[in-house]
């Protein structure tokens, strides 16, 4: 159980096009969801937290209208990068906490890896 | 300074050998700490979960958390070809997101 899964888990665009990464609970509703970035030997770095129904959450320096999130549902994210640049080249990775845990475990999607031309 | 930190390695050890990875923190409200293990280009799985102080034992892994010390370890008993991947930290204080450390590289060597 708690399966999360990643579409597409590659790509790659041109400079100046938008991806749109999807991210699917499937075995769990996830009230919560987050996505991260990891570049080569780095660790995970959160970008949004996003509740279902409501607006994205982001950290600091994480430009909203770059990094656009949905979360429409219970079992589905998406996170959309804008007008993609080189610099966007990285590892997306998000994660979902199940609806009603008493603690804060996070299942990991597969990742998605971006480079842009 | 970071809120978490982690060697990060690489660490070679032979096949058999035991284990010692560890995270010091510095925010004392961090209450739930976890281990993940990620190979490369994959996800984050989660390996140990521990709540508050203690030690869990889970088949060859042991966590350990001394709050009172903000550190936290991860013991790979008789490690394994197969254990090599990248081992992050995580914690977190009760509703907020993980705060990872920057994953130590393992490497076990047959």
């Amino acid at each position: 159980g708690a399966v999360v899964s990643q579409h597409p888990s590659w790509v790659i665009c041109k400079s100046g096009t938008s991806v749109k990464i999807e991210c699917r609970s499937l075995d769990f509703q996830a009230t919560t969801m987050f996505w991260y970035r990891q570049f080569p030997k780095q660790s995970l770095m959160l970008m949004a937290t996003s509740n279902e129904g409501s607006k994205a959450t982001y950290e600091q320096g994480v430009e909203k209208d770059k990094f656009l999130i949905n979360h429409a549902s219970l079992t589905l994210s998406t996170l959309t990068v804008t007008s993609a640049h080189p610099e966007d080249s990285s590892f997306y990775i998000c994660s979902a906490r199940a609806s009603g845990t008493s603690y804060n475990e996070q299942f990991f999607g597969p990742g998605t890896r971006l480079t842009v031309l | 300074q970071k809120e978490v930190e982690q060697d990060p390695g690489p660490l070679s050890v032979p096949e058999g050998a035991i284990v010692s990875l560890n995270c010091t923190y510095s925010n004392s409200a961090f209450q739930y700490f976890m281990w993940y293990r990620q190979y490369s280009r994959k996800g984050p799985e989660l390996l140990m979960y521990t709540y508050s102080s203690g030690n869990k034992e889970d088949g060859r892994f042991t966590a350990q958390v001394d709050k009172s010390s903000k550190y936290i370890s991860l013991f790979i008993r008789d490690s394994q070809p197969s254990d090599s991947a990248t081992y992050l930290c995580a914690m977190t204080h009760s509703g907020y997101a993980l705060n990872f450390g920057k994953g130590t590289s393992l490497l076990v060597t047959p």
